[in-house]
């Protein structure tokens, strides 16, 4: 079945580091894929989305791509911040359900 | 902003009692979910939800689970006996119709411990 694989963390970055999540997925159709945030003792949230191959998704200064050639949505971001410190989500969706990764721990230290 | 509502914030039960979690999806969505999180892992889908229906539901929503929306707003999980490993954040979630291009809306997620 359809499944998404991200790198495992936890990440530790400096303040104002370049980010990079990466994101693969696997997917029998052409599924709308989308980054999740979770920030501390919080639910979910929409962070940036694209619906098909080639479309950038972008928010908060984070972008992915997705790339249907590698079938990767990596995340990026060029200088991060403390605030941005969360559990990041890769997903997928399907017919019937979003499939999510397992989560990367971001840690952004001042 | 509409936003999806989930109650209790948190619920601690007795090994074997019933819990029913529930959530205020947004109003004009129809399209429910459930998820659950086990501390520190993955999130993990339980049940999708459309005209007052189960879509689909994976091998995690056995008999113990069920799912119900009984009076057009609420969206309840029931779990019966209950047992130490359900112990877990619940995230409730709603989109609209169009597919897969819509974004579901979470809940802010029910923490159920089981003692």
């Amino acid at each position: 079945g359809d499944s998404v694989t991200q790198m495992e963390g936890p990440v530790t970055l400096s303040e104002e580091a370049f980010l990079t999540i990466n994101c693969t997925y696997t997917a029998t159709g052409y599924p709308s894929l989308f980054w999740y945030v979770q920030y501390p003792g919080e639910g979910l949230q929409l962070l940036l989305k694209a619906t098909k191959a080639d479309d950038k998704g972008s928010n908060k200064g984070f972008e992915a791509t997705y790339r249907k050639e590698t079938t990767s949505f990596h995340l990026e971001k060029g200088s991060v911040q403390v605030s941005d410190s969360a559990v990041y989500f890769c997903a997928l969706s399907d017919s019937n359900k979003i499939i999510f990764g397992k989560g990367t721990r971001l840690h952004i230290l001042p | 902003e509409p936003e999806v509502t989930q109650t209790p914030s948190h619920q601690v039960t007795q090994m074997g009692q019933e819990v029913i979690l529930r959530c205020v999806p947004i109003s004009n969505h129809l399209y429910f979910y459930w998820y659950r999180q086990i501390l520190g892992q993955k999130v993990e889908f339980l049940v999708s939800f459309y005209n007052n229906e189960i879509s689909e539901k994976s091998e995690i929503f056995d008999d113990q689970f069920s799912v119900e929306r009984p009076d057009g707003s609420n969206f309840t999980l029931k779990i019966r006996s209950t047992k130490l490993e359900d112990s877990a954040m619940y995230f409730c979630a709603s989109q609209i119709p169009g597919g897969r291009d819509t974004e579901a809306f979470f809940g802010q997620g029910t923490r159920l411990t089981v003692v």
